[in-house]
């Protein structure tokens, strides 16, 4: 199975800062790579899958970015409502594999 | 839209079964296929399989191979996932999600989770 390791696992930064989660493949999956967000009491959300292609309806500050075994998702301008546990998720093989997540919490 | 609803909570003992819904609306039950995944505190998420309800095709993780089954009542729009031989580490969270489609293999909606709790 292919191992996805996200990094890091908390993340604290404040409202309009720019921050950056990382996501290590144990082999190349080319571009694809999904990334979700995950929030208390609401469904999972997709936000970019392939890499960097943006769901319909995910804000432009979110972007996705790598390609072979290292992916990022970027969020600019981070807005109150961004904060929570983000996964990735390689979609390029059986079985599909998810990273750990990542905690992004209010500084 | 586009909505998945499961079913509730379920405490359930060792050893025994249980079959978690997932009723879909809002879009063509029988188009998509319809994955399920498992997520069990600070262990993140563990794709289980899925089923495409217009034919029954289903494609597990080998990992839940005899321990998961999938099903779909293309009459009612409902997934079904029913687990068995229950020991502690079948204990959470249950999510259906939609497959996207193309065969693009990620989830873009998700149900809201069903409990699983084993316990004497």
């Amino acid at each position: 199975d292919v191992q996805m390791t996200q990094s890091p696992s908390n993340l604290a930064a404040s409202p309009g800062e720019s921050v950056s989660i990382n996501c290590k493949a144990s082999k190349s999956i080319s571009k694809y790579l999904a990334w979700y967000q995950q929030k208390p009491g609401k469904a999972n959300k997709l936000l970019i899958y392939s890499g960097s292609t943006l769901q319909s309806g995910t804000p432009s500050r979110f972007s996705g970015s790598g390609s072979g075994t290292d992916f990022t998702l970027t969020i600019r301008n981070l807005e109150p409502e961004d904060f929570g546990l983000y996964y990735c998720q390689q979609h390029n093989e059986y079985p599909y594999t998810f990273g750990a997540g990542t905690k992004l919490e209010l500084k | 839209q586009v909505q998945l609803q499961q079913s509730g909570a379920e405490l359930v003992k060792p050893g025994s079964s249980v079959k978690i819904s997932c009723k879909a609306s809002g879009y063509t039950f029988t188009s998509y296929d319809m994955h399920w995944i498992k997520q069990q505190p600070g262990n993140g998420l563990e794709w289980i399989g899925w089923i495409y309800p217009g034919n029954g095709n289903t494609k597990y993780n080998q990992k839940f191979n005899g321990k998961a089954t999938l099903t779909a009542d293309k009459s009612s729009s409902t997934a079904y996932m029913q687990l068995s031989s229950l020991t502690s580490e079948d204990s959470a969270v249950y999510f259906c999600a939609r497959e996207f489609g193309g065969y693009l293999y990620v989830m873009d909606a998700w149900g809201q989770g069903a409990s699983v709790t084993v316990s004497s």
